[in-house]
């Protein structure tokens, strides 16, 4: 079964600062999506960044970026020029499009990261 | 568009009592899900479907019942509630490449 790990449970970052939220994840399977979440406190779920397994390039969203190792299973989010909107809990999720495998379609997400942004 | 749409927003249930949460779609999306999000923590997936009929378990099912009858509808049973299901429960639906997310539904056992 697929699991994913941020070892991180709280990061603060300096206003326009950089941080970089970790996240890990295992699985045999090599066709695959990962994302990043945001979860601000009104709980709405935002999609900050997604990832195809089969793409080398890091994927980028203006200021965020992702560093993507697939040989080392790691997917972290760097998160430039932090601002105080950047404030929320992120969470690192994968999905499986490996058709006709056991677990197709699941998205499973990790345990999350909270992110306070210091003025 | 309404996109996700989940009901109630609010429950109280006393325990041993028994609730059916709404979840429903109207963006056509083949892979249906439900989360609990117990506070400070992430997402535990129940149960996922991903067509009209098929449903499978996740990492926590146990208490809980799911149905997917029509492409849209996606309720989550909780049969014989107790105070760990305490929790807010999110449902979404998604493409293969993002998922959409109801408001939730902040549920309290008690």
């Amino acid at each position: 079964a697929q699991t994913v790990t941020q070892s991180q449970p709280e990061m603060s970052v300096q206003e326009a600062e950089t941080v970089t939220l970790s996240c890990t994840y295992d699985t045999s399977e090599s066709d695959y999506y990962l994302f990043w979440y945001k979860q601000p406190p009104s709980r709405q779920m935002i999609l900050v960044i997604r990832q195809e397994a089969y793409k080398q390039q890091n994927a980028t969203e203006n200021r965020f970026s992702v560093n993507f190792q697939k040989a080392a299973k790691s997917f972290s989010l760097k998160i430039s020029d932090s601002q105080l909107g950047d404030a929320a809990m992120y969470f690192c999720a994968y999905r499986s499009t490996n058709a006709g495998g056991t677990s197709y379609g699941k998205l499973t997400f990790g345990q999350g990261t909270i992110l306070t942004v210091h003025p | 568009n309404a996109g996700v749409t989940q009901t109630p927003k609010f429950r109280i249930l006393k325990i041993g009592q028994s609730m059916t949460l709404q979840c429903t779609q109207d963006m056509n999306h083949n892979y249906m899900y439900w989360y609990r999000q117990d506070p400070g923590m992430g997402l535990k997936l129940i149960y996922y479907s991903v067509g009209a009929g098929i449903t499978d378990k996740g990492e926590v099912p146990n208490g809980y019942n799911v149905s997917r009858s029509t492409t849209e509808d996606f309720p989550l049973r909780l049969e014989l509630a107790a105070p760990s299901q305490t929790s807010v429960y999110f449902c979404a639906s998604s493409l293969p490449y993002e998922a959409f997310f109801g408001q939730g539904t902040r549920l309290t056992v008690v």
